[in-house]
């Protein structure tokens, strides 16, 4: 079945830096990969996704990446805010339509 | 205010005894999961339910139950063969099932339980 891994675990970045959170997949049918955000004592919170028909998407300061050949997608925001801090999560739905999900990853945005 | 509501927040629970955690939308959505969230783990799927009156195991479904009598509502009920209960548990739905085009999750806040 699918397998997802996510690095790094945590991210450590001056704020107005950027960030580049990476995921990748062992199921060459997933053809959706969606990142969610989940704030410290909140719900998750899907912040982008992007299908498989497709190599980038941009939604202001955040973008996703996939490279389907190597099987690998990426979150990239750029100009890091303190509100940026939060657990990161990307997942990729399968052939069984089912999501499987990485680790997260913790965004640490320094003052 | 639409969403979803999970309740309780923070449970506690003696070994041996069974706990029902409650989810409810407001959405009008039709399918409905219930996650589970360890530390330094992704969540991981213990059921799922795409239509009223019936529902799919997910990943890890063993030790846990649940009913999907109305749209609305999709408890989650943690029995005594739960090994390792003890954990932070997100119920979700989203407009389509599985293979629905548009995948979006609309998450509750979560029900934490602590086995003592």
């Amino acid at each position: 079945g699918e397998n997802v891994e996510q690095h790094p675990s945590t991210l450590s970045v001056q704020e107005g830096d950027s960030a580049v959170i990476k995921c990748t997949y062992s199921d060459s049918a997933s053809n959706y990969f969606p990142w969610y955000k989940q704030e410290l004592g909140k719900r998750p919170q899907l912040i982008i996704d992007i299908r498989s028909n497709v190599g980038e998407k941009k939604d202001q300061r955040i973008a996703v990446t996939l490279n389907k050949t190597a099987k690998h997608f990426s979150l990239h925001i750029t100009e890091t805010q303190p509100e940026d801090s939060a657990v990161y999560f990307c997942a990729a739905k399968d052939s069984n339509y089912q999501l499987i999900w990485g680790a997260g990853t913790k965004l640490i945005i320094k003052p | 205010d639409g969403g979803i509501t999970q309740s309780p927040k923070y449970l506690f629970r003696k070994e041996g005894q069974n706990v029902t955690l409650s989810c409810e939308q407001n959405l009008n959505h039709d399918a409905m999961y219930w996650y589970r969230q360890d530390p330094g783990q992704g969540l991981r799927l213990i059921y799922y339910s795409q239509i009223v009156n019936d529902f799919q195991k997910g990943d890890i479904a063993e030790g846990y139950s649940v009913s999907r009598e109305k749209k609305e509502s999709f408890p989650l009920t943690v029995t005594s063969a739960q090994k390792n209960p003890t954990a932070f548990y997100l119920c979700a739905s989203s407009i389509g099932g599985l293979a629905a085009h548009t995948g979006e999750l609309f998450f509750g806040e979560g029900s934490r339980l602590t086995v003592l």
